[in-house]
């Protein structure tokens, strides 16, 4: 069974505060990916990691920065964070593809974050 | 670019009724299509995906190239349903392409 569990369920943060924000996954996959989860928005791609040390900008990244040492750790980093960082945050994995369709992402449980 | 849409935010209906959670998208290549659902208090997991033609607690999507359509449909709907759904779209990219979701509402 996947596991893929974040670092936090819920947290509060001032604005200008750094923000570390850390996913596991224990399945060896190669891919991960950090999503905010906003109302009436659904999931919106901040960035991902399809191996250590590397990294592609999703469809939102400014504000946000990633780290990837390690191939079953993936952090998302909030350099200052801000009121409209204020989301859920959740995390998934992915093994690679193994033909012309992408595999099943396993999410992890999400993390609220508030930032005042 | 490619995009999903998911025109409605709630969809609601009792216990029993027919569902149909719309999605369309738009790319000008072959796309494959995904189903993700969420339920109350779980984490998001994948529910059924295009390739596998395949019928998952009840549920079947078929890909209408055509209208560029990928609605989810349902018969018979329970209460056990009721949960946030995202339809979703890989068009060869590393990353999936999600839709801003459709909550269902089944009431008794």
């Amino acid at each position: 069974d996947v596991k893929v569990t974040q670092s936090s369920r819920y947290l509060v943060k001032r604005t200008g505060e750094k923000v570390f924000l850390e996913c596991v996954q224990d399945m060896d996959h190669e891919n991960m990916f950090w999503y905010r989860q906003d109302p009436g928005l659904g999931l919106r791609l901040i960035y991902f990691s399809y191996d250590v040390k590397m990294k592609e900008k999703g469809d939102i990244p400014e504000g946000y920065s990633v780290s990837r040492e390690k191939k079953e750790r993936f952090s998302l980093i909030l350099e200052s964070a801000s009121t409209n960082q204020t989301s859920m945050y959740l995390c998934a994995s992915s093994p690679p593809r193994q033909g012309p369709i992408q595999e099943t992402q396993y999410f992890g449980p999400g993390t609220r974050l508030l930032v005042l | 670019a490619q995009r999903v849409t998911q025109p409605e935010k709630l969809l609601s209906v009792f216990k029993g009724a027919p569902v149909e959670l719309k999605c369309n998208y738009s790319y000008s290549g072959s796309p494959e299509l995904f189903w993700y659902v969420q339920y109350s208090r779980q984490r998001l997991q994948l529910l059924l995906r295009h390739i596998s033609r395949e019928s998952i607690k009840g549920f079947t999507a078929d890909l209408n190239k055509g209208e560029t359509s990928f609605h989810l449909k349902k018969p018979f709907a329970q209460e056990e349903d009721s949960a946030m759904y995202y339809c979703a779209l890989d068009t060869g990219r590393r990353a999936l392409t999600f839709g801003s979701g459709t909550r269902l509402q089944v009431q008794p």
